[in-house]
């Protein structure tokens, strides 16, 4: 296993289709994050998982966003009835998540989400 | 709520020089966590260095040092002997001591390191 791992790296889409996004964390790591990042800015968080239970959502995440972690392992972060707005780097980390507070989280190398 | 700035946008550094990259946040929490991360180019990010508010030293890895100001609620990063390498955006984050996972980042800064 040789980190996070993102699909797709880049995806165009029309306005007002839907776009699912997966993540494959470092295996064993039990926390896994999404964030979104818009050119020259930093990160925003976006959710977290402690293996399959949902435990933060941004409010940046609105209804049209849903995140899943369906067996503690890989996510998938869909996001319908996109918009221009939408347009964006989508991260993915994950983390040990083991009785530690503030332990490293490890990056993906994101997805390019341009809306058209 | 927790926020994080980065009053540099730029910096720039000739090869094997020493830069500073300030960060400064704000907080009501005694508790907590802050990190220095590295986006190279079309590249992921990676940590750089971590601190926990708890500790009064500073935390050093390699080339890498930070200068932690707990009542000034100010952290820096110096990069000494900079490489080409180590051109790439540098963010400032902090992690609440009551969160697991929500980490706040500042604006970034870029560095360019210069041969």
């Amino acid at each position: 296993d040789t980190g996070v791992s993102q699909d797709p790296r880049h995806k165009i889409t029309k306005r007002g289709q839907n776009v699912t996004f997966r993540c494959d964390p470092i295996s064993e790591h039990n926390r896994l994050y999404w964030y979104r990042q818009t050119l020259g800015q930093g990160p925003e968080f976006l959710t977290y998982f402690q293996n399959e239970a949902q435990l933060e959502k941004s409010r940046l995440l609105s209804d049209r966003f849903s995140a899943e972690r369906p067996k503690g392992s890989f996510s998938t972060l869909e996001i319908q009835r996109t918009e221009q707005g939408d347009s964006a780097m989508y991260l993915c980390a994950s983390s040990p998540g083991v009785g530690l507070a503030g332990d490293e989280q490890f990056f993906g190398p994101g997805t390019r989400l341009t809306v058209l | 709520a927790q926020t994080v700035t980065q009053s540099q946008p730029e910096m720039s550094v000739q090869e094997a020089e020493t830069v500073t990259l300030s960060c400064t946040y704000d907080t009501s929490e005694n508790n907590y966590y802050l990190f220095w991360y590295k986006q190279p180019p079309s590249r992921q990010m990676i940590l750089v260095i971590r601190q926990e508010a708890y500790k009064q030293q500073n935390a050093t890895e390699n080339r890498f040092s930070v200068n932690f100001q707990k009542a000034a609620k100010s952290f820096s990063l110096k990069i000494s002997d900079s490489q080409l390498g180590d051109t790439a955006m540098y963010f400032c984050a902090f992690l609440g001591g009551t969160s697991y996972g929500k980490l706040t980042f500042g604006q970034g800064t870029i560095l360019t390191v210069h041969p």
